[in-house]
């Protein structure tokens, strides 16, 4: 069992829809989630941010935990054509050296 | 600031041919990564280096070998290049120990092929 599960999309949206993107984690060590957003021949980078449970909002995006369930998601409102890109969660335990990716949702904003 | 520098951006080996990647960061970071990204299996670690003078084994180590030649820069080496290996490499940096608060800053990539 992976680590980490994301499902890879591709999700197409029309301008200004409000976005959802999911993963689920499989081990309750896990503190730390990130969200990275990554352009078409470009690396990875970070977005947002979360420590243990709870939400975590920055301008358009939001960031939402739910350890209960092991669930992790982010919320983009109003879409703009720049978020078209590939958004890969990643999670991490206290202490730890490396991250554990999910496989990446690729995400088309229609104008 | 260029960041994190990596050299070949793309590469088409044979099987059973020799090539490092190259990989330079001017942030001043004491940890380096080596991944991979591959359709529907995401980002793996290869190897990290936690300082200069360190490495260890990620998740998918065999048929890598890496250096941390200083504290700037960190190259992989595949020794006998098998299909397998073809993927997307990507080299990252990060402050010691903030890996875990997402401070991964990442290059452009290499693209390898092997045939």
């Amino acid at each position: 069992q992976k680590e980490v599960e994301q499902d890879p999309g591709p999700l197409s949206v029309p301008e200004g829809a409000i976005v959802s993107l999911n993963c689920t984690y499989s081990n309750s060590a896990f503190q730390y989630f990130m969200w990275y957003r990554q352009y078409s021949r470009k690396g990875p980078e970070l977005l947002m941010y979360t420590y243990s449970s709870g939400n975590k909002e920055d301008g358009r995006f939001t960031a939402q935990v739910d350890k209960s369930s092991k669930y992790i998601s982010l919320f983009i409102r109003d879409s703009q054509p720049s978020d078209s890109a590939t958004y890969l969660c990643a999670v991490a335990r206290t202490g730890a050296n490396n991250l554990f990716f999910g496989t990446g949702t690729r995400l088309t904003v229609i104008p | 600031n260029a960041g994190v520098t990596q050299t070949p951006k793309f590469q088409v080996l044979k099987t059973g041919q020799s090539m490092t990647l190259q990989c330079a960061q001017d942030m001043n970071h004491n940890s380096m990564y080596w991944y991979r990204q591959d359709p529907g299996m995401g980002l793996r670690l290869i190897y990290y280096s936690a300082s200069e003078g360190t490495t260890d084994k990620g998740e998918v180590p065999n048929g890598y070998n890496v250096s941390r030649l200083n504290k700037r820069e960190f190259s992989l080496r595949l020794e006998s290049a098998a299909p397998s290996q073809t993927s997307v490499y990507f080299c990252a940096s990060s402050p010691e120990g903030q890996v875990i608060t997402g401070e991964l800053f990442f290059g452009e990539g290499s693209r390898l092929t092997v045939l």
